[in-house]
């Protein structure tokens, strides 16, 4: 079964740093690019960033609201991309979710794992 | 960054009737590469979004086909057919044509 599981979520003190993971299994994952995304508390989706895979450099974008402070990796070895996130602010609490991406086609999802920055 | 406006953000269907959510871009969509990046994406109620429509008309695998998009450019519409039960949820029209990604505000779509 195709599938991707984030872990790493929790609640943190605002300035303080957490790592979640995305487990792909089912696929290869060296053959996508990954992005994270995310939703805070009765809101709508936002994207965070994005790595593209070893074939296209594996480059990496940001949202604005979390360039400088957040970095993507991924370890197509392990089959585990990774969303390292410091300086955290409250304004990062939400469910976040990794999903890959082919020709277009952002697929598939995973469940997410939800971050809550508060003191 | 392109803004994306979804009308209408809610939409109350009578099970059987269709429904029509409207996406409208603050420019064109249309990447150097030709392609359209426009998706579509269901989100059902405490689920992770689902992907529904790609590059502006392409039903994703398992996907029924009363779910059709359509549009060009800067204006896109996501039809469902026959609105079914299990459709009711929010849903998001989302451009990857330009850096950053960004997604209409959603369409809350739910049974009269």
């Amino acid at each position: 079964e195709v599938q991707l599981v984030e872990s790493g979520g929790g609640l943190v003190q605002p300035g303080r740093s957490l790592r979640l993971s995305c487990t792909a299994s089912g696929f290869t994952l060296g053959d996508y690019a990954m992005s994270w995304f995310r939703q805070a508390p009765g809101k709508g989706l936002e994207w965070v960033g994005f790595v593209r895979n070893k074939a296209y450099g594996g480059t990496t974008e940001y949202a604005a609201s979390v360039k400088g402070r957040f970095t993507i990796s991924r370890d197509d070895s392990k089959s585990i991309a990774y969303l390292q996130m410091n300086s955290l602010k409250s304004e990062d609490t939400a469910m976040y979710y990794c999903t890959g991406y082919h020709s277009g086609r952002f697929d598939p999802w995973g469940q997410g794992t939800l971050v809550t920055v508060s003191s | 960054d392109i803004v994306m406006t979804q009308t209408p953000l809610s939409s109350p269907v009578t099970p059987g009737q269709p429904a029509s959510i409207s996406c409208r871009s603050s420019q064109s969509l249309v990447h150097s590469d030709g392609n359209t990046y426009l998706s579509w994406l269901q989100q059902r109620p405490g689920l992770p979004p689902r992907l529904l429509i790609y590059k502006i008309s392409n039903r994703f695998s398992g996907v029924p086909d009363r779910f059709s998009g359509s549009g060009a450019g800067t204006d896109f519409t996501l039809k469902i057919s026959r609105v079914e039960a299990e459709d009711v949820g929010v849903y998001y029209c989302m451009q990857a044509t330009q850096f950053p990604w960004t997604f209409g505000q959603g369409t809350k779509v739910e049974i009269k």
